[in-house]
């Protein structure tokens, strides 16, 4: 079946710095990935639609320039949280699909915690 | 604006009793919905998936229902076992392409 890879699954940074999150397709081709954020306790929301070869479409209320969205290949989407700060420790988690009538496989997501 | 609510928040049930979970959906213009398990700390498992024309989609013990002209969904877990404890997802998939989520049902299975 189909597999999505991410990595890390946990990182810690200081404030200010940057951290980037990788996901990759393993198996299949995803033209659009998707990108998660997780509070504890609370669901997940949509944070951005990752294209390969254009550029991410945001959700309301996330700040483009703070997460970084590239999707250079069929098979790799990166998120890099630019300037971390302790209120963008959270859990992130990617999530593609092989193709529109299947259902969305997701990553196993990165655990970011900024001190 | 689709929003998706689940129904307990949280359910706590001995080991061996059948159990229903809730999810319902505001606008029926869906293209599927999913049901995902996560444990503590981890990613999310996809258990069964309904497409938007059918009604329901069985595995192993678990069976889940669709009825989009009310937006409901139901997962029905029988006989469940410790090894079940975790939170439950719904997730649908609207026409723009979007998988929104549910709040989830954290489940408890008391041995």
């Amino acid at each position: 079946g189909a597999v999505v890879s991410q990595h890390p699954s946990w990182v810690i940074c200081k404030s200010g710095t940057s951290v980037k999150i990788e996901c990759r397709s393993l198996d299949f081709q995803a033209t659009t990935m998707f990108w998660y954020r997780q509070f504890p306790k609370q669901s997940l929301m949509l944070m951005a639609t990752s294209n390969e070869g254009s550029k991410a479409t945001y959700e309301q209320g996330v700040e483009k320039d703070k997460f970084l969205i590239n999707h250079a290949s069929l098979t790799l989407s990166t998120l890099t949280v630019t300037s971390a700060h302790p209120e963008d420790s959270s859990f992130y988690i990617c999530s593609a699909t092989e193709d529109s009538h299947r259902g969305y496989t997701f990553g196993s997501g990165t655990r970011l915690t900024v001190v | 604006k689709q929003e998706v609510t689940q129904i307990p928040a949280a359910l706590s049930v001995p080991e061996g009793e059948n159990l229903v979970l809730n999810c319902s959906f505001t606008d029926s213009a869906i293209y599927n919905l999913q049901w995902f398990r996560q444990d503590p700390g981890k990613g999310l498992t996809s258990l069964l998936l309904i497409q938007s024309s059918q009604r329901e989609q069985t595995s192993g013990r678990l069976n889940a229902s669709l009825d989009k002209s009310s937006g409901r969904s139901t997962l029905y877990i029988a006989a469940s076992q410790p090894g079940d404890s975790a939170t439950y997802l719904c997730a649908v998939k609207t026409s723009y392409d979007k998988v929104i989520f549910g709040p989830g049902t954290s489940l408890s299975v008391i041995p």
